[in-house]
């Protein structure tokens, strides 16, 4: 059974450039959440989807992020312009259900470095 | 706002003993409770989910905790093995949202 696969697993790149990080769920998932993670601030959800449906963004930080999901296979989370602050750790996790018994499963991260 | 706080400091435990992580909540009432187990360079794996009306939970080494009057999960792992060493997040859970711990570092020395 494949598990979520994230790429790229390590990105860095200069300040202003353009990042997307891309997530593939487990298959029959109907949830996907996109979460960043660093030593001051923990594991934050960011947005999660529901049948590629947008539903709960209010963790993205600012305009210059954005998140899709134009299938049940493939989303992506894209920062622009990128900034030195969101050097972090970005997990891309998928669920059978949100907020219910049932657990999250997730990817392995993407490191993400803005100098 | 919600909060969630796990022990302040890294536990180091000797190879053989019981290890006990706390997860303390304020603010919030949550239905479920999971841990996840995190290991350096990947993302957290699901351990064990506990419900609000279930006292104690079992898998093999591990148990957990919930009391909801003192707003608190204790997390155990009995005859604690090097390779348990990992960060060990708590997630109380509601009906609206899923809100993860800071993390719990625990080293077993052998």
């Amino acid at each position: 059974d494949a598990g979520v696969i994230q790429s790229p697993r390590h990105e860095v790149t200069e300040m202003g450039q353009e990042v997307t990080l891309r997530c593939k769920p487990i298959s029959g998932h109907d949830y996907l959440f996109w979460y960043r993670q660093t030593m001051m601030r923990g594991l934050e959800l960011l947005i999660y989807f529901n049948n590629n449906v947008p539903i709960d963004d209010s963790g993205m930080p600012e305009d210059r992020f954005s998140a899709k999901m134009p299938n049940a296979s493939f989303s992506t989370l894209k920062i622009q312009p990128s900034e030195p602050r969101d050097s972090a750790v970005y997990f891309c996790a998928s669920s059978p259900q949100a907020y219910s018994n049932q657990p999250q499963h997730f990817g392995d991260g993407t490191r993400l470095s803005i100098l | 706002s919600q909060k969630i706080e796990q022990n302040s400091e890294a536990l180091n435990i000797q190879e053989g003993k019981t290890a006990t992580l706390t997860c303390n909540y304020t603010n919030y009432s949550p239905a479920y409770l999971q841990w996840y187990r995190q290991d350096p360079g990947r993302g957290p794996v699901f351990l064990l989910l506990i419900r609000e009306n279930e006292k104690e939970k079992r898998k093999e080494r591990l148990k957990v905790t919930f009391d909801t009057t003192l707003k608190q999960s204790l997390f155990h792992i009995t005859a604690s093995q090097p390779a348990d060493s990992a960060t060990y997040l708590c997630a109380p859970n509601s009906y609206d949202k899923v809100i993860f711990g800071p993390g719990t570092s625990l080293s077993v020395i052998p």
